[in-house]
């Protein structure tokens, strides 16, 4: 597609569910982010792949996120036993460039999660 | 670890008039990427200006241009003919491209009005 898509745009689940959100990156881009953006605030990294390789996680909060890009292309990021705290907008990005370029990286519209 | 700070949490200008938002940012790094993106109701980050901290000219991208200024880790955005559409969530980033890093560090955002 033209841009970055993700599903689904809006997520409710209550505490204690897993639930998994989806990310379609630019067609032929190598780099993937998750950023998490709390209510009124600007967003913060979670966890970036170069194709298929997890290069870095160590924004993830705690082992009851998961991420993984089996083929280099789409990516999921799983949250296990939510929690209120979990309330927030992932945005999923993607960037033609490999480590030490340029930037710049294009957004998705997110994942609205509201734990209940 | 890197810190971006936008100290004005909310601003508004009239139509067609000029509007400056600051960021300032801390790092040790020499080498670096500043952007300052623009989010909408719609939630999509989109690039508004990029700026390489090694290159010394400030970044212009029709109505918007940046103040960079390395020695005091400031790099303002300016709005020069303050469009309706402008109005929307100002993010400040800082991305280090050191030993591959890519992640983009962002500040807690400027909520810019514009008054018609």
């Amino acid at each position: 597609g033209a841009g970055v898509s993700q599903s689904p745009r809006y997520k409710v689940a209550k505490r204690g569910q897993d639930v998994a959100l989806r990310c379609d990156p630019i067609s032929g881009h190598v780099s993937l982010f998750w950023y998490q953006q709390a209510l009124g605030q600007g967003p913060e990294f979670l966890t970036y792949f170069q194709n298929e390789a997890q290069l870095d996680k160590s924004g993830l909060p705690s082992d009851r996120f998961f991420a993984e890009r089996p083929e280099g292309s789409v990516s999921t990021l799983k949250i296990q036993r939510t929690q209120q705290e979990d309330s927030a907008v992932y945005l999923c990005a993607s960037s033609l460039y490999r480590g030490g370029g340029p930037g710049p990286q294009h957004f998705g519209d997110g994942t609205r999660l509201s734990i209940l | 670890a890197q810190t971006v700070t936008q100290s004005q949490p909310e601003m508004s200008v009239q139509e067609a008039e000029t509007v400056t938002l600051s960021c300032t940012y801390d790092t040790s790094e020499s080498d670096y990427y500043l952007f300052w993106y623009k989010q909408p109701p719609s939630r999509q980050m989109i690039l508004v200006i990029r700026q390489e901290a090694y290159k010394q000219q400030n970044a212009t991208e029709n109505r918007f241009s940046v103040n960079f200024q390395k020695a005091a880790k400031s790099f303002s955005l300016k709005i020069s003919d303050s469009q309706l559409g402008d109005a929307a969530m100002y993010f400040c980033a800082y991305l280090d491209i050191i030993q591959g890093a890519q992640k983009l560090v962002f500040g807690q955002g400027t909520r810019l009005t514009i008054n018609p």
